[in-house]
C-alpha cells in the first residue's frame, strides 16, 4: 500500500463548478505539499501545510493531522486549472513521498 | 519559470550508452533534489544534497546511477549503461534548507532509452 493515497485519480468537472481532490498518508508527517503539474511536466509547487488551512486565489487546502487527511479545493473550476494536482509529504527524513495524483480536466 | 533550470531537456540514447543531467538550483538554496517520474505515476525520491554533501540515496538508485555536486551550486546525474528501464523523466528541485520549505521543480529531462 502507497504512503500517500489520492483520490479520485481522474476528475471531470465543468467549468464552475466546485472540486474536491483527497489525500491520505500513513505516517506521521512533518508537512504536506500541494503540487500542480501541467502537461509536458512542469511542477509548481501550491501550499505546504503543516497544520489548519490555507488559501490562495480560487485554491484552499485543508489538512487534519489527527485522521491524516487533507483536502484541496478549487472553487469556481476553469478549463485553465486543468493539471495533474500531486500530493506529497514530508515524514521523518527529509525527502518526500509522492501520491499518483489526481488527473484534473475542467471542460468549458 | 521557477529559476531551476534542468539540461537537456529531452535526452534519446541507445540501450548501453551513458547519459549526464545537468540541474541547476535557485542560488541562494542549498538543498538539491533529484527525482525519477514515469507516466501516470507520481515523482519518486532518487538522491538529495545538503550543499555539496549527498544525505540521503533511494534504493532506487543502483550502481550505476551517481549524483555529484560539487561546490554546493550544479548537480549532476549521470546513469551508466542506461537500460530501457531507465527511461523516465528526471526532475530536479531545490529549496532553502528542510523538507519542510517550498521546493522549486525544474522543467525536467526526458529521457528514452531505445
Amino acid at each position: 500500500k502507497n504512503e500517500v493515497e489520492q483520490s479520485p485519480q481522474n476528475l471531470t468537472a465543468q467549468e464552475g463548478e466546485f472540486i474536491t481532490i483527497n489525500c491520505s498518508y500513513s505516517v506521521g508527517i512533518s508537512a504536506l505539499h500541494w503540487l500542480q503539474q501541467h502537461p509536458g511536466g512542469g511542477i509548481v509547487s501550491l501550499f505546504m501545510l503543516s497544520s489548519g488551512k490555507k488559501k490562495h486565489g480560487r485554491l484552499i487546502a485543508t489538512i487534519n493531522i489527527q485522521e491524516k487527511h487533507s483536502s484541496l479545493h478549487i472553487t469556481a473550476s476553469h478549463p485553465r486549472d486543468s493539471a495533474v494536482y500531486i500530493c506529497a509529504v514530508a515524514g521523518g527524513s527529509e525527502k518526500l513521498v509522492f501520491g499518483k495524483g489526481t488527473k484534473l480536466t475542467v471542460n468549458p | 519559470d521557477t529559476g531551476v533550470s534542468q539540461n537537456p531537456r529531452h535526452k534519446i540514447t541507445k540501450r548501453g550508452q551513458n547519459v549526464t543531467f545537468r540541474c541547476d538550483p535557485i542560488s541562494e538554496h542549498n538543498r538539491l533534489y533529484w527525482y525519477r517520474q514515469t507516466l501516470g505515476q507520481g515523482p519518486e525520491f532518487l538522491t538529495y544534497f545538503q550543499n555539496e554533501a549527498q544525505l540521503e540515496k533511494s534504493r532506487l538508485l543502483s550502481d550505476r546511477f551517481s549524483a555529484e555536486r560539487p561546490k554546493g551550486s550544479f548537480s549532476t546525474l549521470e546513469i551508466q549503461r542506461t537500460e530501457q528501464g531507465d527511461s523516465a523523466m528526471y526532475l530536479c528541485a531545490s529549496s532553502r534548507d528542510r523538507a519542510t520549505d517550498t521546493q522549486y521543480f525544474g522543467p525536467g529531462t526526458r529521457l528514452t532509452v531505445l
